[in-house]
């Protein structure tokens, strides 16, 4: 039983256009998420993240957005370049649990940025 | 180091065989995570220890399976008698406290079972 989704294995765009990475969750005690970042033979890379008390977090380029009540958030990459071609993970936690047990990933997907 | 190590990067073994992968996390981070991703797969959640306790064991995926980790510091994940299901990147991250917020991971082992 998935409890974060990411349903879009692979998302094709083209340079300069806007990203939109989405991912759903289903535990509703899940109120810290955050997105990693993976190129081919690195660990992921944390890139953003946003607790449930906020329903926005900006930074740069990249903007991630909660839909608490749809137990959703996405990632928009604007503009994307070519060098964020790479596989997004979503990953969710219990803040106010502690978080003892590590955080909860979605299968990814892979962003690829055309020229 | 300045980020966390994983030795091997790579590893062949024949099935059947017991392998030791190795996590050296960042110096003072007391929380440490092992993940692993299969092919088309999400990172699955193993094992976590706090310092040099494992409050949590539940993601192992087999009793053929077990860590440890001595000094609050290095950590070994040990699979024994390898199966081609176990072939997967081993991924560990570290992070300064418990709670998955600041994690950093390592490269990963790729472990191939042939």
């Amino acid at each position: 039983d998935q409890q974060v989704k990411q349903n879009s294995p692979s998302l094709s765009v083209q340079e300069g256009r806007i990203s939109i990475l989405n991912c759903d969750y289903t535990n509703s005690m899940f109120d810290y998420f955050l997105w990693y970042k993976k190129y081919p033979a690195e660990g992921p890379t944390f890139l953003i993240s946003i607790s449930s008390i906020k329903d926005k977090n900006e930074d740069g380029r990249f903007t991630v957005f909660l839909n608490k009540s749809a137990k959703h958030l996405s990632l928009h990459i604007v503009p994307s370049q070519p060098g964020d071609s790479a596989v997004y993970f979503c990953a969710a936690n219990t803040y106010s649990g502690g978080g003892a047990d590590g955080l909860t990933f979605g299968k990814g997907t892979h962003l690829i940025i055309q020229p | 180091g300045a980020g966390v190590s994983q030795s091997p990067s790579n590893k062949v073994t024949e099935k059947g065989k017991d392998v030791e992968l190795r996590c050296d996390p960042i110096s003072g981070h007391t929380a440490l995570y092992w993940y692993r991703q299969s092919l088309g797969q999400g990172l699955e959640f193993l094992i976590y220890f706090q310092g040099n306790s494992a409050p949590d064991k539940s993601g192992l995926p087999s009793d053929r399976f077990s860590a440890e980790r001595t000094g609050g510091s290095v950590s070994t994940l040990t699979i024994q008698r390898t199966q081609q299901e176990d072939s997967a990147v081993y991924l560990c991250a570290s992070s300064p406290t418990s709670g998955g917020y600041g994690y950093t991971f390592g490269s990963g082992t790729r472990l191939t079972v042939v």
